[in-house]
């Protein structure tokens, strides 16, 4: 079992809708847990980031942990197509003499339609 | 962009030939990281720095090797570039729990 998992999309939504994207993971000692936008020929840009369980709001962004189930979300409220890019989930567990390496999900492609 | 800079953006390289990609930090972080990002793999730690002189390996360093000798500059080099180095080069810097990327580096082996 891989320890995050997340599926690829792609995902294709209209204007306005709301999107949940989501990923799994294995490993219980995780506990941040970020979500990175990935444009297209672009670097990972840092979106939301939650130290363990619970939700965190950011405008239109919302991303909730459930540790108990292993399973971490992002929700854009009031899609718009300039959210259109690859949603990557990370996460790393408690700090090892601070050299902390993040765990990648291989990114979902959402698309917003006009 | 967390102040990160990557040199050269695009190269286009032969196999068999030496390739070093440059990151540039301006904000003095400790924790450098160099990625390869591929279609089905995603982002994978290559090798990382906890400061000058001081580096570790990641998951898929076979092949690589880096520098650190002074806190804004770390190099990844490939030693002898083989057409699986094709690939999407990002380095990140570490603040606090995340880390921030730079713009990347696009680089064909031929």
């Amino acid at each position: 079992q891989k320890e995050v998992e997340q599926d690829p999309g792609p995902l294709s939504v209209p204007e306005g809708a709301i999107v949940s994207l989501n990923c799994t993971y294995s490993n219980s000692a995780f506990q941040y847990f970020m979500w990175y936008r990935q444009y297209s020929r672009k670097g990972p840009e840092l979106l939301m980031y939650t130290y363990s369980s619970g939700n965190k709001e950011d405008g239109r962004f919302t991303a909730q942990v459930d540790k108990s189930s292993k399973y971490i979300s992002l929700f854009i409220r009031d899609s718009q197509p300039s959210d259109s890019a690859t949603y990557l989930c990370a996460m790393s567990g408690l700090r090892q003499g601070g050299s902390e390496k993040l765990v990648f999900g291989k990114g979902t492609k959402l698309t917003v339609n006009p | 962009d967390a102040g990160i800079t990557q040199s050269p953006r695009h190269k286009v390289t032969e196999t068999g030939t030496p390739v070093t990609l440059r990151c540039h930090q301006t904000e003095n972080h400790r924790y450098m990281y160099w990625y390869r990002q591929d279609p089905g793999h995603g982002l994978r730690l290559i090798h990382y720095s906890y400061g000058v002189k001081d580096t570790d390996k990641g998951e898929v360093s076979d092949g690589y090797s880096v520098s650190r000798s002074k806190t804004e500059d770390f190099l990844l080099t490939l030693e002898s570039a083989t057409s699986s180095q094709t690939s999407v080069y990002f380095c990140a810097i570490r603040l606090g729990d995340t880390q921030y990327f730079g713009p990347g580096t696009r680089l064909t082996v031929l």
